[in-house]
């Protein structure tokens, strides 16, 4: 099944530094949604993309719609331990999302 | 306003064994989905109603079947469970352009 690509698959970061992760597909999506994955829990809406071009922040995070409508990148400034857990993007058509492989991020004091 | 919610929150099956996995949600949504994370992979959806009294397949449909009770609950049954359907299983629900997924059931077939 169709899924998206998503990269990196994991990053090991020192607590303060900036992160950087990116997602990529062949087909165009009118939404991005970018989730953050806790262990043993439901994934949890970070922050939507509705237009090309569009560049969103939530506090510390940053996530921009590319131009093209095929790939979206989140960046989180200044990490914190809490941050730590599973990052997936995730393309939106009509009713149905297609989610990446998701970006597990480690984050050492 | 509890969101998203599924019971069990765990549960271990024998093969064959038949259950039902119920999902309900508080924010007056049309649309809810089923999906199943497998490790070192992202959600792949099972079914999904896009409002009451409608259902339609998703990716992985096979070994499943859903109900959608009422506005509020959407239920995943597995009628002859396998091993292969070892799982988490997440239900979420949707607004337009947005989805919010329940706390998951934690599924182990033997």
């Amino acid at each position: 099944g169709q899924q998206l690509n998503q990269s990196p698959q994991s990053m090991f970061i020192q607590e303060g530094e900036d992160v950087s992760m990116n997602c990529t597909s062949s087909s165009i999506f009118n939404t991005w949604l970018w989730y953050k994955q806790d262990p043993g829990e439901g994934p949890v809406l970070l922050i939507a993309l509705y237009k090309a071009g569009e560049l969103t922040s939530n506090g510390r995070l940053t996530a921009q719609f590319g131009i093209t409508r095929k790939d979206s990148f989140l960046n989180i400034s200044a990490s914190i331990p809490s941050d730590v857990g599973i990052y997936f993007c995730a393309g939106l058509n009509t009713d149905k999302l297609i989610f990446g492989t998701g970006t597990r991020l480690q984050v050492f004091p | 306003n509890a969101g998203v919610t599924q019971t069990p929150k765990f549960q271990v099956l024998k093969t064959g064994q038949s259950m039902t996995l119920q999902c309900a949600q508080d924010m007056n949504h049309n649309s809810m989905y089923w999906y199943r994370q497998d490790p070192g992979m992202g959600l792949r959806l099972i079914y999904y109603s896009a409002s009451e009294g409608t259902t339609d397949k998703g990716e992985v449909p096979n070994g499943y079947n859903v109900s959608r009770l009422n506005k509020r609950e959407f239920s995943l049954r597995l009628e002859s469970a396998a091993p292969s359907q070892t799982s988490v299983y997440f239900c979420a629900s949707s607004e337009p352009n947005t989805q919010y997924f329940g706390p998951g059931t934690r599924l182990t077939v033997l």
